[in-house]
C-alpha cells in the first residue's frame, strides 16, 4: 500500500493568484496522477507525472496553467496558475504500485475555492 | 480514446432496496477495474478486479468483472443510509488511470 500527504487541505486564494498543492508518498512509484474534481462531476484526469521526464497532459489542460514537477518518485506538486473562479475545485493526486495487481491510492484531496 | 461509462448517473432507494451499479470500459492495455465510494474529498477504495467471473464481495457489496463484454456491476444489498455516495468506476492500463462519470446513490430511511 501507500499513504500519501496531500497539502494544503484547502484553500481560498485571489484570482489571478497562483497556488501549489504538494503530494509526499511514504514509498517509491512510478505512476503518479492529478485530477480535478469539479461541483458535482467526476475526478477529470489533469496529467500523468513521471519522474524524470516531461508530464503528459490529457486533452483541455495545459503546461502553461498546471505546471507539475516531479523531482523524484515520493514526490510531486501540482500548480494551479493565474486562478479564475472557474479553477474552484477539489484536486487530487494518486499514484499506483508498480507491482502488477495494485489498487491507486489517493491524497485526502485539496479543495480550492477562488473569490 | 479510453472510455469509461457508468449508469445510471443517479439513483434514490429506501433502505433495505438492492442496487446495481454498471460500469463499461474501452481501454486499451487493460490492467484492472477499480470501484471507489466517494463522500467528502478523497475516494475510499472498495474492489480492485482483474479477471473475469470472480466475484469479489465486502459485507452488503460485491462486484464481478466481465473482460469479454468490458463491464462491471457492483451490487449492494439491503442498503443503509450510510451507502449514500458517489460510486466511482476506474479503469487502469499500462499509462493511465480513467474515471467514469459516477453514480450518485441516495438512500431514504
Amino acid at each position: 500500500s501507500a499513504v500519501i500527504s496531500q497539502k494544503p487541505s484547502r484553500d481560498i486564494c485571489q484570482r489571478g493568484t497562483s497556488l501549489t498543492i504538494q503530494c509526499q508518498v511514504d514509498s517509491q512509484v512510478t505512476m503518479m496522477f492529478w485530477y480535478r474534481q469539479q461541483p458535482g462531476q467526476s475526478l477529470t484526469l489533469i496529467a500523468t507525472a513521471n519522474q524524470g521526464s516531461e508530464a503528459t497532459y490529457e486533452s483541455g489542460f495545459v503546461i502553461d496553467k498546471f505546471p507539475i514537477s516531479r523531482p523524484n518518485l515520493t514526490f510531486s506538486t501540482l500548480t494551479v496558475s493565474n486562478m479564475s473562479p472557474e479553477d474552484s475545485s477539489i484536486y487530487l493526486c494518486s499514484v499506483v504500485g508498480d507491482s502488477k495487481n495494485t489498487e491507486a491510492f489517493f491524497g485526502q484531496g485539496t479543495r480550492l475555492t477562488v473569490v | 480514446e479510453d472510455k469509461v461509462v457508468q449508469s445510471p448517473l443517479s439513483l434514490v432507494v429506501h433502505e433495505g432496496d438492492t442496487v446495481t451499479l454498471n460500469c463499461s470500459y474501452e481501454v486499451t492495455n487493460f490492467r484492472s477495474l477499480l470501484w471507489y465510494k466517494q463522500e467528502k474529498k478523497a475516494p475510499t477504495f472498495l474492489f480492485m478486479l482483474t479477471s473475469s467471473g470472480i466475484e469479489k464481495k465486502s459485507g452488503r457489496l460485491s462486484s464481478i468483472l466481465d473482460k469479454k463484454e468490458l463491464f462491471s456491476i457492483l451490487n449492494i444489498t439491503a442498503t443503509q443510509t450510510g451507502d449514500s455516495a458517489i460510486y466511482l468506476c476506474a479503469v487502469l492500463n499500462d499509462y493511465k488511470l480513467s474515471f467514469g462519470a459516477g453514480t450518485t446513490v441516495t438512500v431514504r430511511a
